[in-house]
């Protein structure tokens, strides 16, 4: 199994500019979800999904967008990218509640 | 929403040595877990310790969830057990989400 993958590594863009990171897992999880990562505020959630179809907002939701139209992928959208979205973002998955997150290696962002 | 506190914030160790990080919790937890970001940024799991204790080579966890608190131990720590290590929470009667605190960043010193 490769996990949780994440694609691109790291992305510069300008203020405006749009772009989906891509998450995807081979593990058959039914649990997904984004989180960002700033210095001293450790991860927040973004938004989260329990299944296909289903997703749902975390903590920081504002500026991006998700859809889950299949068990394995998970994107993520910034509609319109501003300086305050420049940060870390892992994505993750796990079987189902109450079970081990397994996490993504991040992708790192930043935004002028 | 829940409160959860790591400490110490920061902790610097000589190679060898022995340390404990704690995790304080302000309501009853479904799920908790410990993770280590290494200085590449990766997130490894530890432990998945909702309660009871676990071991795990040099390593071990308790969490005793009827006091609010877990505890991860190093023990003979190593230059390579450096950086962050954070504890993870997922509250009763929630959607599932974990809830992380802020982290223990290690320094091991050779």
């Amino acid at each position: 199994n490769a996990g949780v993958t994440q694609t691109p590594k790291f992305q510069v863009l300008k203020t405006g500019q749009s772009m989906t990171l891509q998450c995807a897992q081979d593990m058959n999880h039914e649990y997904m979800s984004w989180y960002r990562q700033d210095p001293g505020m450790g991860l927040r959630l973004i938004h989260y999904s329990v299944g296909a179809g289903i997703t749902d907002q975390g903590e920081v939701p504002n500026g991006y967008n998700v859809s889950r139209s299949t068990t394995e992928d998970f994107p993520l959208r910034l509609l319109s990218a501003a300086p305050s979205q420049t940060s870390v973002y892992f994505c993750a998955s796990r079987v189902r509640r109450q079970e081990t997150q397994y996490f993504g290696p991040g992708t790192r962002l930043l935004v002028l | 929403g829940i409160q959860v506190e790591q400490s110490p914030p920061d902790l610097i160790l000589q190679e060898g040595a022995n340390s404990t990080l704690r995790c304080n919790f302000s309501d009853s937890v479904n799920n908790l877990q410990w993770f280590h970001q290494n200085p590449w940024g990766q997130l490894i799991n530890l432990f998945y310790i909702p309660s009871g204790t676990k071991q795990n080579g040099r390593l071990s966890a308790t969490t005793v969830a009827t006091e609010r608190y877990s505890l991860l131990y190093i023990s003979s720590s190593q230059t390579t057990d450096s950086g962050v290590y954070f504890c993870a929470l997922e509250v009763g009667g929630s959607q599932g989400n974990l809830i992380f605190g802020k982290g223990t960043k290690l320094s091991v010193k050779p």
